[in-house]
Formats: C-alpha cells, structure tokens, sequence
C-alpha cells in the first residue's frame, strides 16, 4: 500500500481546454474526499464520495466541474473550458468510515492555465 | 454551513511553547482535525478531538470544547522543522463532511 496516488503532478494547459485528473485512494477506504488549495489558503472542500455515491458538492463549484467514483475505487475529476482562475493544486484525500476517520492526503495535482 | 477562524500567521522560538486557536460556528458537530502542512506539501494528520478534553501526542496536544465552538493546538518545546501551516477541520453534518479552515502559518525562530 503506497497511500493516495494522484496523476499527473503537473498540468500547464491553454484556457478553454479540458482537463482530467485521477485519483487512487489507500484501497479499503471507502470516503474520497477533493479539494482545492491556493498559496496562503486552506483546502477548499470541492466534493465528496463515499463509496460510489457522491454525497455533496461545493455549491461554489461551477457546473464545468464534475467528478465520478464509478466503482468506487479511484476517481476522476474533470474541469471544462478551464479559466486562469482554475490555476491551483487540487488535492484528493482518502478516509476509513469508522473511529476517527483521519484523512489521508494525496500529493496534489498543481494545474496552470496560461 | 461552517464558519472557522484561525489566526493567520505566528511566530516562536525555537524551545518555546505555542498555542494556536480555532474557533467555529457549525451544526451537526460531528469533530475537529487539526493538519500540518508543510509548504509545498500534502496536509498531515496530527489529531482528532470528538469529545471535550485535551488530548496529548507527545510535544503535541490538542484541545476542544464544544459548547465555546473552540479548539487549541499545543506545540510544545518547539523546534526549527515545526515551521509550517496548521489547519484546523470540521468534520460536521449528515454527510460528515470535512472543512478546512485557512490555517495558521507558524514560523519558528532562533
């Protein structure tokens, strides 16, 4: 077990492209967890699975953002028609539903729109 | 929704001892994380307090009481590598989710 995996670690794209990010949680957990970080701020909560149920979704989140967790293994996050704006890291967190149910981070995908 | 205030930023030195407060407004208070981050990295794990009390892990200590919406992160005996941001988090709600605050970023000195 080699902890959360996420790919890429980088992404520089044009504004307006597609981009898709993948996530592996540690494999018995159940809860998958996305966010979004900036310099100087916390992560900011974008979505949520348990299993392969999305439970929420940020309702700052606009509708080009989508994420799938189809057997609820590892998960995909997807942002249409990026914007300079969309240039942060986002991270995916994985957790054990259960006694304290820490979270277990990823090491980010950092994306740059130009 | 949840409400977490933190303070911004911090400075100590090396040895001291340091306290970071969080205070929230939440409902559905299910519990309280407290992560260290270092710049440049993922967020880790320090503590979980679901219950009042203080809950000590070596020079590390963490505290909450529920009815005051208030949590404190106790670094003792302080050291050059604690230099890094520490985000408290809410796990609340139906859904239990997880909500970070903006963390604190502490910066330790000689």
């Amino acid at each position: 077990d080699t902890g959360v995996s996420q790919n890429p670690r980088h992404k520089i794209t044009k504004r307006g492209q597609n981009v898709t990010f993948r996530c592996d949680p540690i494999s018995e957990h159940n809860r998958l967890y996305w966010y979004r970080q900036t310099l100087g701020q916390g992560p900011e909560f974008l979505t949520y699975f348990q299993n392969e149920a999305q439970l929420e979704k940020s309702r700052l989140l606009s509708d080009r953002f989508s994420a799938e967790r189809p057997k609820g293994s590892f998960s995909t996050l997807e942002i249409q028609r990026t914007e300079q704006g969309d240039s942060a890291m986002y991270l995916c967190a994985s957790s054990l539903s259960g006694s304290n149910e820490k979270l277990f981070f990823g090491s980010g995908t950092q994306l740059s729109v130009l | 929704g949840q409400n977490i205030d933190q303070p911004t930023e911090m400075t100590a030195t090396e040895g001291a001892i340091v306290q970071i407060n969080c205070t929230y407004q939440t409902s559905g208070f299910n519990g309280l994380f407290w992560y260290q981050q270092h710049a440049g990295e993922a967020p880790t794990f320090l503590s979980y307090n679901v219950l009042d009390g203080l809950e000590e892990k070596g020079r590390f200590s963490s505290f909450l009481s529920r009815s005051k919406g208030y949590s404190y992160l106790l670094l003792k005996e302080l050291q050059m590598k604690d230099s890094a941001s520490y985000l408290c988090a809410l796990r609340s709600g139906g859904y239990q989710k997880v909500t970070f605050g903006t963390g604190t970023k502490l910066q330790v000195i000689p």
